[in-house]
């Protein structure tokens, strides 16, 4: 099964800045199947980032998503209330499972 | 619009059962395969079964392998999982989502959840 490891737990900051999401797999995933999921307190996640790059329905330019093989990255730039959230990577290239990362929580500083 | 609402959650005891449903719309039901994906009260998102868009393959987590079973109603456009044995450490929220064509896919639509939790 593959393990995804993101970093860093946490990410502590302001309105207007960057953020830059890390989701390292113990294997590679194949055809860079790999999404990217944010979730608010008491909802349920939604959907962000697919393909690696795609970005879902809805969801502005100010996300961007890249890597391949192994390494992954979600950015997001100019960072607005809601953006603040926990995000989950999740790769589906292999058969199942279809594994989720432990989260990276994008916290106001 | 696409919806997705779980229902079936509650309290139950450690060993009892328990089947929660997914009802969907908006969508043509019998073309996606189906998830449910659990929460932890507290901890991150855990993947759990998968079915396909017939209900002729699926696939389950190791941790709930041989007590629960995923099945679907395509003519009522339902989802379901039966939960049996449950154990303390099934207590979570149980969200259904949307999966792709195959067994594989990113999940582009979940319901709200449905809150499992089994204690004595």
């Amino acid at each position: 099964d593959i393990v995804l490891t993101q970093s860093p737990g946490t990410l502590s900051l302001s309105p207007g800045e960057s953020a830059t999401l890390s989701c390292r797999a113990s294997q590679s995933v194949s055809s860079g199947y790999l999404a990217w999921y944010r979730q608010k307190p008491g909802q349920a996640p939604r959907l962000v980032m697919y393909g690696t790059s795609s970005r879902a329905t809805g969801i502005p330019d100010r996300f961007s998503g890249s890597g391949s093989g192994t390494d992954f990255t979600l950015t997001i730039s100019r960072l607005e209330p809601e953006d603040f959230a926990v995000y989950y990577c999740q790769q589906y290239g292999s058969s199942p499972p279809l594994t989720f990362g432990g989260g990276t929580k994008v916290e106001i500083k | 619009q696409v919806q997705l609402e779980e229902s079936g959650g509650g309290v139950v005891q450690p060993g009892r059962s328990l089947r929660l449903s997914c009802g969907a719309s908006g969508f043509p039901f019998s073309a996606y395969a189906m998830n449910w994906v659990r929460q932890a009260p507290g901890k991150g998102l855990e993947w759990v079964t998968v079915i396909s868009s017939d209900g002729s393959d699926n696939s389950y987590s190791d941790s709930v392998k041989g007590r629960f079973t995923i099945s679907r109603d395509n003519s009522k456009s339902t989802l379901y999982l039966q939960m049996n044995s449950l154990r303390p450490d099934d207590t979570g929220v149980y969200y259904c989502a949307r999966g792709g064509r195959g067994l594989r896919g990113h999940f582009d639509y979940w319901g709200q959840g449905t809150l499992v939790t089994v204690s004595s």
